[in-house]
């Protein structure tokens, strides 16, 4: 079992709203990633972090943001929802390894965001 | 373009039958290959991981296999449980950058009916 916690596991809330989800790990890791996923579709990486003070974008454009001020936690923020942020939004963590590519990356359980 | 494709969509076995799934790759520089269960509302945990070089692997009940040359990969259940009922993604890894991308499929539905 990865130890690697999202909170809140369920979130609806009404459209404008400035919402925070939570990601944390306890497992030192130095890579973290947010990845949106919808019902049937594949996931898609929308934020990751190398480790502290480090943020990029991933291939899916996103209207969030995150930070990355200690190495245990990779929140996301959404300014102001939109039904069109409805998504569940997978949080993960990886170790790095000298060589290779063979991370694995461990998951959250998720969040799963309605946007009214 | 790096893609990874999957087959079927879904799918629906009785309890005690067994079945194999399909993943179609097109990464490149190829890095490794993973089969991930993703049980519904949870995240996906890894199941096997396969590198270049290898081309088969077990896990309990699952056997992964997979060929690099026509790229291509295959799961293996055997003797299919209730708790099998899941998504199945096939996930492939890049060797070409420091982030060790990763390129999801669209899963595998598995239904297991007693």
């Amino acid at each position: 079992e990865a130890d690697i916690y999202q909170t809140p596991r369920y979130l609806v809330i009404g459209t404008g709203k400035k919402i925070t989800l939570e990601c944390s790990q306890t497992m030192g890791h130095d890579k973290m990633y947010w990845y949106q996923q919808d019902p049937g579709m594949e996931l898609h990486l929308i934020h990751y972090s190398y480790g502290v003070n480090s943020t990029e974008k991933g291939d899916l454009s996103s209207e969030s943001t995150v930070s990355r001020i200690r190495t245990e936690h990779f929140p996301l923020t959404l300014e102001s929802a939109r039904p069109s942020h409805t998504s569940q939004y997978l949080c993960a963590s990886s170790e790095t390894k000298t060589s290779g590519g063979n991370n694995e990356q461990f998951f959250g359980p998720g969040t799963r965001l309605t946007v009214l | 373009k790096n893609q990874v494709e999957q087959s079927p969509q879904s799918l629906i076995i009785l309890e005690g039958k067994n079945c194999t799934l399909q993943c179609n790759y097109t990464v490149s520089p190829f890095s490794n290959l993973r089969w991930y269960k993703q049980d519904t509302g949870r995240g996906p945990v890894s199941l096997t991981i396969m590198t270049f070089s290898e081309n088969t692997k077990s896990n309990g009940r699952y056997t992964a296999t997979l060929d690099a040359d026509t790229k291509q990969s295959s799961l293996h259940i055997t003797a299919s449980q209730l708790s099998d009922s899941a998504s199945y993604i096939c996930v492939v890894s890049d060797r070409g950058s420091t982030l060790g991308r990763l390129y999801f499929g669209r899963g595998t539905q598995l239904t297991v009916w007693p």
